[in-house]
């Protein structure tokens, strides 16, 4: 089956560190990938995506490049802000399954200035 | 901003109460979708539906029953509510096409004493 492993947190860091949030997935054939983020009290929402191998998906400085040869989509950002904490979720969706989606157990991210 | 709208927000109730999760979207979407979000923060998708008169259970059993009468609304059910229901209970939905972006509400925080 399908599944998505990210890693535990929380992840605490200072305000313009850099930031990895390691996703890895198992999948059959092709999937897409994706990253949500929930911000407190709020419901998630799509931060980036990557359709096929090689894709880089960005977005408000966050980036995530699609690994077909380490099952891996990991998430950077090169200086994080004190906005940017919340809970990020690694996801998967087998192409020929619409928008089900597999989500990863989520990553707590704590930024203190 | 998504258009999807879930109440109440907060919901504290005896063991053995029937209660009624309410969810509307303003988006026209097709599809939409009921995931259970454990306290580690794990999504498990308990429902979905492709459209008006269509609902399928999702990977994680669940003793809740959902009904799709009108596209725009989206409710789940619980007849007896025990405390192994206490979660947060979030909804989302997408447009027809495989696109990957699903639009989640802010969630529905249930608690069964």
């Amino acid at each position: 089956g399908n599944s998505v492993t990210q890693m535990e947190g929380p992840v605490t860091l200072s305000e313009e560190a850099f930031l990895t949030i390691n996703c890895t997935y198992t999948a059959t054939g092709y999937p897409s990938l994706f990253w949500y983020v929930q911000y407190p009290g709020e419901g998630l929402q799509l931060l980036l995506k990557a359709t096929k191998a090689d894709d880089k998906g960005s977005n408000k400085g966050f980036e995530a490049t699609y690994r077909k040869e380490t099952t891996s989509f990991h998430l950077e950002k090169g200086s994080v802000q004190v906005s940017d904490s919340a809970v990020y979720f690694c996801a998967l969706s087998p192409n020929n399954a619409g928008n089900m989606l597999t989500f990863g157990g989520g990553t707590r991210l704590m930024v203190k200035p | 901003e998504a258009d999807i709208y879930q109440t109440p927000r907060y919901l504290v109730i005896g063991t053995g109460k029937k209660i009624t999760l309410e969810c509307s979207q303003t988006m026209g979407h097709d599809k939409m979708y009921w995931y259970q979000q454990d306290p580690g923060m794990e999504l498990h998708l308990i429902h979905y539906s492709y459209g008006v008169n269509s609902t399928e259970k999702g990977d994680l059993s669940s003793e809740s029953t959902v009904s799709r009468i009108r596209t725009e609304h989206f409710p789940l059910t619980l007849e007896s509510a025990r405390p192994s229901h206490t979660s947060q209970y979030l909804c989302a939905s997408s447009v027809g096409g495989f696109t990957g972006e699903l639009f989640f509400g802010e969630g529905s925080r249930l608690t069964v004493l």
